[in-house]
C-alpha cells in the first residue's frame, strides 16, 4: 500500500522568500505524484503533477516539484512566495496502473506568508 | 466547461440520522472519487465509482455507501450518523481515475450534532 509524509505540519515565511514543502512517499514503483493546493472553506487544486519523463515538473502559480527516485521524494518548490499562496499544501500518491483510482494524501502542510 | 459540483455545500443532521451527499462531475469524466477530510484523520479515501461501478473502496464502515448514475452524477449516503461523521466531504471527477488529474468540488461541510 502506498504512504505520503508531510513531515512539516506548519511553515511560515516572509513574502518574496523562497519555499520548498517536502514530501516523501512509500510505494513499491514509481508512482504517480501530485501536489493541491486547498484555501479555507475550498476543495483542493491540482498544482502539478508527476507522471513519468522530466524529473522536474512545472506547475500552475509558479511552482515546480522535483521527483527524486532514490530518496523517494517529491518537494515542491517556488521561488519567491507571495502573500496569496498562504494555504494548506498537500501531496499526493496514486498508484500506477490501468485501474488505479485512489489517491492518497499526506497530512499537509500549512503555509503562512508573512509580510 | 463547467467544474465539479456538489449539493448541498452545508448540512446539519443529528445523531442517527442518514445524509445524502451529491456530486456531478465534469462532463464526459466517468470517474467520480469521494473523499473524507477532518482535522485528526486528514483526507481520507471514502470509494470511486467509474461507469456506474464501484470500482475502489477505502476502509470506512457499511454506513458508508455511494451509487453513481448513468450520466456519471454521483451520490453517497452515510445512515445513523455519529458525531464522528462531521467532516468535509469531497468528490472529485477525472476521465479515467486517479492515474489521470482529478478535479475537486467545493466540498460539502457536514455537522453531526
Amino acid at each position: 500500500a502506498q504512504s505520503v509524509t508531510q513531515p512539516d505540519i506548519h511553515i511560515t515565511v516572509s513574502e518574496g522568500a523562497s519555499l520548498e514543502l517536502r514530501c516523501n512517499y512509500s510505494y513499491g514503483a514509481t508512482p504517480y505524484l501530485f501536489w493541491y493546493v486547498q484555501s479555507p472553506g475550498q476543495g483542493l487544486q491540482l498544482l502539478l503533477k508527476y507522471f513519468s519523463g522530466d524529473t522536474l515538473v512545472q506547475g500552475i502559480k509558479g511552482f515546480e516539484a522535483e521527483f527524486k527516485r532514490s530518496q523517494s521524494s517529491f518537494n515542491l518548490r517556488k521561488p519567491s512566495v507571495h502573500w496569496s499562496d498562504a494555504a494548506e499544501y498537500f501531496c499526493a500518491v496514486a498508484a500506477t496502473g490501468g485501474t488505479a483510482s485512489k489517491l492518497t494524501f499526506g497530512t499537509g502542510t500549512r503555509l503562512q506568508v508573512t509580510l | 466547461k463547467a467544474g465539479v459540483t456538489q449539493t448541498p455545500r452545508y448540512l446539519i443532521k443529528t445523531r442517527g440520522q442518514q445524509v445524502t451527499l451529491s456530486c456531478s462531475p465534469i462532463s464526459g469524466h466517468r470517474s467520480v472519487s469521494w473523499y473524507q477530510q477532518t482535522p485528526g484523520q486528514g483526507l481520507q479515501f471514502l470509494f470511486e465509482y467509474f461507469s456506474e461501478t464501484q470500482r475502489n473502496k477505502g476502509n470506512f464502515p457499511g454506513r458508508f455507501s455511494g451509487r453513481q448514475f448513468s450520466n456519471s452524477r454521483s451520490e453517497m449516503n452515510v445512515s445513523t450518523l455519529e458525531l464522528g461523521d462531521s467532516a468535509l466531504y469531497l468528490c472529485a471527477s477525472s476521465l479515467l481515475g486517479a492515474s489521470n488529474e482529478q478535479f475537486f468540488g467545493p466540498g460539502t461541510r457536514l455537522t453531526v450534532l
